[in-house]
Formats: C-alpha cells, structure tokens, sequence
C-alpha cells in the first residue's frame, strides 16, 4: 500500500488561496489519489478524486505531476469555514485495500 | 435523501460491559466500512465489508471486536469486555462502489464511546 505523507498543519488567511502537497512516492499503477475534509465532530467529507494531471470541481483543484509520486488539493479563496483537518488517500480497486487516513493537515484559516 | 445514519449518537458504558454500535448505509451501497478515531488522532480502520462478507479483519484491534452486516445493509459492529482505551468515536461509511476501489465513501456522524 502507498504510504502518504503531509504537512501536520497550515494556516492561512482568508481570501487567500492555500495548496497542500502529499507525497506519495510509491503510488502504484492503479493507484487513485482522494482528499477528504473533515471538521470538528464530523465525519470526513469527500473532496475530489484523481488519476493524473488536473481535476477540478466546484470545491477544489487536485494537481498530479506526471510522476504521480505527489500531489496538491488547492483550495481557493479559503473563508474561515475551510478550517479543517485534510486527508490525502492512495489506493486502487484490488479487493484487500485498507483505506489509510493518516492525522491529516490541519488547516486554520484566520480573519 | 437520507445519508449514512448511526446509532446511538453516545455510549456511555463501564469496564467490561458490552456494546454494539449500529450504522444504517446508504440504500442501495455494496461497499461498507468502519473506522475508529481517537482524540486528536486519524482514522484508524477497522473493517470492510463487501456486502455482506468482510474480505479483510485484520484491523480489528483484537478479538473483543466483531462485526457483521446482514441482508447488504445494517451493519452492528461489537465490542465486548469494553476497556478504557476502547473510548473513541467509531464512524461508519458507506460506498457505491464495489471491489474496493476507492471511490467516494459516505460517513456517518459517528459513535462517541466513553468506557468508564
């Protein structure tokens, strides 16, 4: 299983775009890339989900650089809401996988 | 429409005493799994199930843990002779997808467990 590894924290500003990079380096073949939010007293929210190159939703953007071996959610414009811990998952669809959340990054957003 | 339900909300319970928790899936998802997560740490997986069959326990913190799911939904995941370090919140998710791809997993609000 890829393990993954990120920043413990960020803290950043609002209005202000923030990146957060997971490395990866033995992703494999058919390995995805998932990021999930997760506030306080919640469970994880599912955020976006890619392969290679670029993804984009109404949410965030997920860059992944040919070699796969990282990646970076971008989140623009941060409000105080985004204040959240960050999960980076990599896996594939074989039949034994274990979902590895890791502690994540926790982002702070301040006024 | 409805989302992944869990219950109760809070346990409280004492040293040795059993518990079950309970979680309600989405309609219609194969795919069920649950986490535990203590104060201030990640998610720590437990199990997974693809329907009703779990390809793989090896999360299970020991044998006090057990889990099943009937008719590819319910699921009641046991924890027996509860200890302390059994306090945490359990979560549950759901998924749409089959054959372990990580697609986008549903949570549940979690089962806050306090062992006194």
């Amino acid at each position: 299983l890829a393990k993954t590894t990120q920043p413990i924290s960020m803290d950043s500003y609002e209005g202000q775009e923030v990146n957060i990079t997971c490395s990866h380096n033995n992703i494999a073949t058919n390995d995805y890339i998932t990021w999930y939010q997760q506030f306080p007293s919640q469970g994880p929210r599912f955020i976006i989900q890619g392969y290679k190159t670029k993804v984009t939703n109404e949410v965030a953007s997920l860059f992944i650089p040919a070699d796969r071996k990282s990646s970076t959610l971008s989140l623009p414009r941060v409000s105080l809401s985004d204040t959240a811990v960050y999960y980076c998952l990599v896996g594939d669809e074989g039949g034994s996988y274990i979902p590895t959340f890791g502690r994540g990054t926790s982002l702070i957003v301040h006024p | 429409g409805a989302g992944v339900s869990q219950s109760p909300s809070n346990k409280v319970t004492e040293k040795g005493k059993d518990v079950e928790l309970r979680c309600d899936p989405i309609s219609g998802h194969t795919a069920l799994y649950w986490y535990r997560q203590s104060l201030g740490q990640g998610l720590e997986f437990l199990i997974y199930f693809q329907g009703n069959s779990a390809p793989d326990k090896s999360g299970l913190p020991s044998d006090r843990f057990s889990a099943e799911r009937t008719g590819g939904s319910v699921s009641t995941l046991t924890i027996q002779r509860t200890q302390q370090e059994d306090s945490a919140v359990y979560l549950c998710a759901s998924s749409p997808f089959s054959g372990g791809l990580i697609g986008e997993q549903y949570f549940g609000p979690g089962t806050r467990l306090t062992v006194t």
